[in-house]
C-alpha cells in the first residue's frame, strides 16, 4: 500500500459508544494531523503530531483523544460525541524539513455519523 | 473569523476553456499557499502551491497566481477538462508553526461542462 489509508471508511456510532480511527501513511513522513470537516464548513485542523510529539491541539473537546503510537501510525480516539460531531475525519502527513512549509497528503477520510 | 476564503462556491466552465478560482486570506504571517482538488468520497488531493516569494508557479495546465499586497491568490486551469470538475480548495501555512498546519478555504465546485 502507499500513500496515506485510513480506516473505516465509514463508522456509525451512538453517543455512548467508544471507538477509534486509525490512519497509517507509508510515505516516511514525520509528521501526521488529524483534520474535520463538517457540512457546510472548511476543513479544520484538529491535532498535529510532528516526530511523535502533539505540537497543536487545535481547542478540541476532550471527547477526542489522539494517540501517535510512532511516526506512521496516527489513532483518533472517541468516546461520549455529540450528533453534532458527526462529520468527514480526514488524516493528513508531511515532511516537516524545519526551514519551509510543505504539501500535506490526505487519506481518504472517516466518514462519522453520531446517532 | 475565517482567514482564507473562497467566495464563489460554484463555477461553471466550456471545456476547453479557461477556469479561474480565486481565493483571499486575512493573515499577513501567511507566506505557502496550497491548492488541492477533492472528488467525492476521496480524500483532497495535492496539486500545486506557491511560495510567498513568488508571484506565479505552473504545472501543466495549472497555474498559481499570487498578489501579496492584495491578499489574492488565484488558480488557473487551461484548458478546461470534464474530469477537472471537482471542488478545490485554496490552503495557506506559515513556516512558523512548528507542526506545518494548513488553514483552508471553504472550496469551490468547478463543473467542466462537456
Amino acid at each position: 500500500e502507499t500513500g496515506v489509508t485510513q480506516t473505516p471508511r465509514h463508522l456509525v456510532m451512538g453517543m455512548t459508544n467508544k471507538k477509534s480511527l486509525k490512519c497509517e501513511q507509508h510515505l516516511g513522513h514525520n509528521a501526521m494531523y488529524w483534520y474535520k470537516q463538517s457540512a457546510k464548513k472548511p476543513l479544520e485542523l484538529m491535532f498535529v503530531y510532528s516526530l511523535e510529539e502533539r505540537v497543536e491541539n487545535n481547542s478540541v473537546p476532550s471527547r477526542f483523544s489522539p494517540e501517535c503510537p510512532n511516526s506512521s501510525h496516527l489513532f483518533l480516539h472517541l468516546h461520549t460525541l455529540q450528533p453534532e460531531d458527526s462529520a468527514l475525519y480526514l488524516c493528513a502527513s508531511s515532511q516537516n524539513l524545519g526551514d519551509r512549509p510543505t504539501e500535506a497528503f490526505f487519506g481518504q477520510g472517516t466518514r462519522l455519523t453520531v446517532v | 473569523d475565517q482567514q482564507v476564503k473562497q467566495n464563489s462556491p460554484s463555477l461553471s466552465v466550456q471545456e476547453g476553456r479557461i477556469s479561474i478560482l480565486n481565493c483571499d486570506y486575512t493573515n499577513s504571517m501567511f507566506d505557502y499557499f496550497l491548492w488541492y482538488k477533492k472528488y467525492p468520497a476521496e480524500g483532497p488531493t495535492f496539486l500545486i502551491s506557491i511560495s510567498s516569494i513568488k508571484d506565479k508557479n505552473e504545472d501543466g495546465r495549472f497555474t498559481v497566481f499570487l498578489n501579496k499586497s492584495a491578499k489574492h491568490l488565484s488558480l488557473h486551469i487551461v484548458p478546461s477538462q470534464p474530469g477537472d470538475s471537482a471542488v478545490y480548495f485554496c490552503a495557506a501555512s506559515t513556516q512558523y508553526n512548528a507542526g506545518n498546519m494548513l488553514t483552508f478555504g471553504g472550496g469551490t465546485r468547478l463543473m467542466v461542462k462537456p
